[in-house]
């Protein structure tokens, strides 16, 4: 099973500031993703994170407002941009395993609070 | 419509008992089906994955496919207080990205 380190865990921010989550796995990842979970919802894809180049973004997210980053396979940051209290939500990392085909798994999650 | 379809619940169910939740999804050409447990202030944790019709068990899990009705349903045995979470239903579609249920609440009384 893999070690997955994300932060920070949780954090209360003020409006039109910026927060960086970081996503760290120990095992050899082929994909990872960023998902939002809003109070009392399912699960919405942000965006696949892509190795050394831009992030695949899904209809109703922008780059502008949600940049990512994956600098190597098993490392990626989502930054929530101006942020505003409806961006509230728990941020999610997920990722795929090589020898663990589509099976998809998720760190423990950021809990966002905006002021 | 929805593109995977679960009963919000809550569904309660007294400890001992067979919990059965079920999903429905829109998409004829999925090929991969999972189950994920999260309980309150938790992440969502994968419990089962199938792949083809017919039943696939693991413990006191037992996930069940239907294709030809785009039908998935997870059927937890001797259903414990410990079981009680929301379960989620993701189905993985040809674009190869996981849509999520809006998952099912279940209650398991002692």
């Amino acid at each position: 099973s893999a070690v997955i380190s994300q932060k920070p865990s949780r954090d209360i921010c003020q409006r039109g500031t910026s927060l960086t989550i970081q996503c760290q796995v120990d095992s050899q990842v082929t994909m990872m993703f960023w998902y939002r979970q809003q109070p009392g919802q399912s699960l919405t894809l942000i965006a696949t994170a892509n190795q050394g180049s831009e992030a695949t973004y899904e209809s109703g997210f922008v780059i502008d407002k949600f940049p990512i980053s994956r600098p190597n396979l098993t490392f990626s940051t989502l930054t929530v941009s101006n942020m505003s209290p409806e961006d509230s939500s728990i941020y999610l990392c997920s990722f795929r395993l090589r020898g663990r085909g589509n099976e998809q798994f998720f760190g423990p999650g950021t809990r966002l609070t905006v002021l | 419509q929805k593109e995977v379809e679960q009963n919000s619940g809550p569904l309660s169910v007294p400890e001992g008992a067979i919990a059965s939740l079920n999903c429905t999804y829109s998409d004829r050409g999925s090929q991969s089906f999972f189950w994920y447990r999260q309980y309150s202030g938790k992440s969502p944790e994968l419990i089962m994955s199938i792949y083809s019709n017919g039943d696939q068990e693991d413990g006191r899990f037992t996930a069940q496919l239907n294709k030809a009705s785009q039908y998935v349903s997870l059927l937890i045995r001797d259903s414990q207080p410990s079981d009680s979470a929301t379960y989620l239903c993701a189905v993985r579609s040809v674009s190869n990205m996981l849509t999520f249920g809006g998952g099912t609440r279940l209650m398991v009384k002692p």
